[in-house]
């Protein structure tokens, strides 16, 4: 079967660094997105990683291995405003996009 | 200028009912979907239209029927709503012709059977 893992729940400080991991297991791959979802909204675009390595935008970062079916999203110089889930989304060989249930990331002052 | 609209935003009825949600978007995108996003937040897909051929259709109740009069409109029709249809639903669309393309998404529509 096909199977995205993410933590449910993470907490960090306003001003800290936070990595939020997706570890991933399906039928093909065809690359890896990360969403962001205000509470009450729809998901937005962050990032998009089909190559191994570290994509930076910004504050944040995504990084991808597909041989470990791994991905990180690396969250800088946290602000209030970066409270909200975070969904990793592998696209499979069918070019189907397969969803984790999504992080949500409580930021502290 | 909204990309992606959904109507209604908010849509409270009873048990019983049949109801529509509807979609529109505006990027000339070719693919469209339905998302349930349920309490504990995951997305689930529903369905995904493609030059107005189904393409996708998960393992949904058959109450549950996607109708598209145009590449740019994908509504959603439910018959005899059921408390389990509680959920926040959300239209998306995408440009097809490569992976890397993302999906844009409608505010989403709060359903809440009574």
């Amino acid at each position: 079967g096909q199977n995205i893992d993410q933590p449910t729940e993470m907490t960090a400080t306003e001003g800290a660094i936070v990595q939020i991991n997706c570890t991933y297991q399906t039928s093909g791959f065809n690359g890896l997105f990360w969403y962001q979802q205000h509470a009450g909204e729809a998901p937005t675009f962050l990032s998009y990683n089909v190559l191994d390595g570290l994509e930076e935008k910004g504050r944040f970062s995504s990084f991808l291995s597909r041989s470990k079916g791994y991905s990180y999203l690396l969250l800088k110089e946290l602000q209030m405003k970066d409270s909200a889930s975070y969904l990793c989304a592998v696209v499979d060989s069918n070019y189907q996009l397969i969803w984790g249930a999504g992080t949500k990331l409580i930021i502290k002052p | 200028d909204t990309a992606v609209s959904q109507t209604p935003k908010y849509l409270v009825t009873q048990m019983g009912n049949d109801k529509s949600i509807k979609c529109e978007q505006n990027l000339g995108h070719d693919t469209m979907y339905w998302y349930k996003q349920d309490s504990k937040k995951f997305l689930k897909i529903m369905f995904s239209y493609n030059n107005k051929e189904l393409i996708i259709n998960e393992t949904v109740p058959n109450r549950f029927s996607p109708k598209s009069p145009d590449k740019a409109h994908l509504n959603l029709h439910i018959n005899s709503l059921e408390l389990g249809d509680s959920a926040v639903y959300f239209c998306a669309s995408r440009k097809s012709g490569g992976p890397y393309n993302e999906q844009f998404f409608g505010p989403g529509t709060r359903l809440t059977v009574l």
